[in-house]
């Protein structure tokens, strides 16, 4: 059974650092990964989607790698802003049953 | 523009009723998607559908039916049997086919209070 772990639950770093968020995985046998963020209340917006070919995906200041083999990806937030203060969660999606699987998430705050 | 729309934003039951949750996908996509997000729990697959009139159960189905009529509309009904239906819940729909195959996509979610 395919299980995600994010830690730590939550991150706090002052504006303008440079961040990664973690995610890993147990099973290595994957479609894609895909990166959310969820503001308080609201849905998940995709952030990156990596393909089980791809090793990177970057979208402005995000940049997400990917690393099958160790069941590992990374989140790189460049120049963090408070406006990135969201909660950040990875779902892996599974070859066995072609379902995603999240993690709980990171809680990002971007202190000004 | 295109999207996924849930409602109602926000939604009351009193013990006993079953309710109804919308969800309506402009994206063309084949497949969509029930979670519920409990804090602390993440969220967890109710239902799920690939294509029109077919559908499967996800990790915790007990107490809640959908049905596919449409590729656009995909509602979900809470019954009285979900024990605990208070809750946050999500419809996402992804495509099947082309470069960003699996990409998921999300509704803004309804959130339901039991009273």
């Amino acid at each position: 059974k395919q299980e995600v772990t994010q830690i730590p639950a939550a991150l706090s770093v002052p504006e303008g650092e440079n961040l990664v968020l973690n995610c890993s995985f147990t099973d290595s046998a994957i479609y894609n990964l895909q990166w959310f963020r969820q503001d308080p209340g609201k849905g998940l917006t995709s952030l990156l989607l990596i393909q089980s070919s791809q090793r990177e995906q970057t979208s402005g200041r995000l940049n997400a790698s990917l690393d099958k083999s160790s069941g590992r990806s990374t989140l790189y937030i460049a120049a963090s802003q408070p406006g990135d203060s969201a909660t950040y969660l990875c779902a892996v999606l599974t070859g066995a049953n072609s379902k995603l699987t999240f993690g709980k998430g990171i809680t990002l705050s971007v202190r000004p | 523009d295109g999207g996924i729309t849930q409602s109602p934003k926000y939604l009351f039951r009193k013990e006993g009723q079953n309710v109804t949750l919308s969800c309506e996908q402009n994206l063309n996509h084949d497949a969509m998607y029930w979670y519920r997000q409990d804090p602390g729990q993440g969220l967890r697959l109710i239902y799920y559908s690939q294509i029109v009139n077919d559908f499967q159960k996800g990790d915790i189905a007990e107490g809640y039916s959908v049905s596919r009529e449409k590729k656009e509309s995909f509602p979900l009904t809470v019954t009285s049997a979900q024990k605990n239906p208070t809750a946050f819940y999500l419809c996402a729909s992804s495509g099947l086919a082309g470069p960003n195959t699996g990409e998921l996509f999300f509704g803004e979610g309804s959130r339901l209070t039991v009273l």
